[in-house]
């Protein structure tokens, strides 16, 4: 099965960087994703990395480390409205790719 | 293309009553899955379909809950003898590939027992 572990609560400031961590544990991988979910919404689709290194998106990057288990998702220049929840999910293995989802990570962002 | 479905987006219930969520996928999105969510956790797996056949259930999944996709294009997801353990937000996704393919969510339907 997976284990995914993200930080449960982050704080930043409008205009800031913020670095928010995933780690996980599966026994094949099928690549890891990134969604956003504002409170009351439903998630949208932030990124998918399937191999090692930064991947870039305009304001938003994701970094993949395959042998660490480890991923992030770097947010530049924030505003107020990425405020919201950022979960870190693992396709499972075995043929089925069941995106399995972490906890998330509820960034608040301050003026 | 509207996107994902969902109704009803509320539904207030009863203890012990039955309830019954609809989803109506991206018309030619061939997975659908059913999740639930609660307060600060992720969205928790409860079951799939690759057109109608449900080819996996979550080991979570009671057999109070059951779901259908009958001809492979909406499901519904029914809840019998509803506890107050089930409130939750049902979160149902839709996607067109397997292993990249990125999950469309609709709006959920939220479930609270009484």
């Amino acid at each position: 099965g997976q284990n995914i572990d993200q930080p449960t609560e982050m704080t930043a400031t409008e205009g800031a960087i913020v670095q928010i961590n995933c780690t996980y544990q599966t026994s094949g991988f099928n690549g890891l994703f990134w969604y956003q979910q504002h409170a009351g919404e439903a998630p949208t689709f932030l990124s998918y990395n399937v191999l090692d290194g930064l991947e870039e998106k305009g304001r938003f990057s994701s970094f993949l480390s395959r042998s660490k288990g480890y991923s992030y998702l770097l947010l530049k220049e924030l505003q107020m409205k990425d405020s919201a929840s950022y979960l870190c999910a693992v396709p499972q293995s075995g043929g089925s790719y069941i995106p399995t989802f972490g906890r998330g990570t509820s960034l608040i962002v301050h003026p | 293309d509207t996107g994902v479905s969902q109704n009803p987006r509320h539904k207030i219930t009863k203890r012990g009553q039955n309830v019954t969520f609809r989803c109506d996928p991206i018309s030619e999105h061939n997975r659908l899955y059913w999740y639930r969510q609660t307060l600060g956790q992720g969205p928790e797996f409860l079951t799939y379909f690759q057109n109608e056949a449900q080819l996996e259930k979550s080991r979570l999944l009671s057999d109070r809950f059951s779901a259908e996709r009958p001809k492979g294009s909406f499901s519904t997801l029914e809840i019998q003898r509803t506890e107050q353990g089930d409130s939750a937000m049902y979160l149902c996704a839709s996607s067109l590939h397997a292993n990249t393919g990125e999950l469309f969510f609709g709006e959920g339907s939220r479930l609270t027992v009484l």
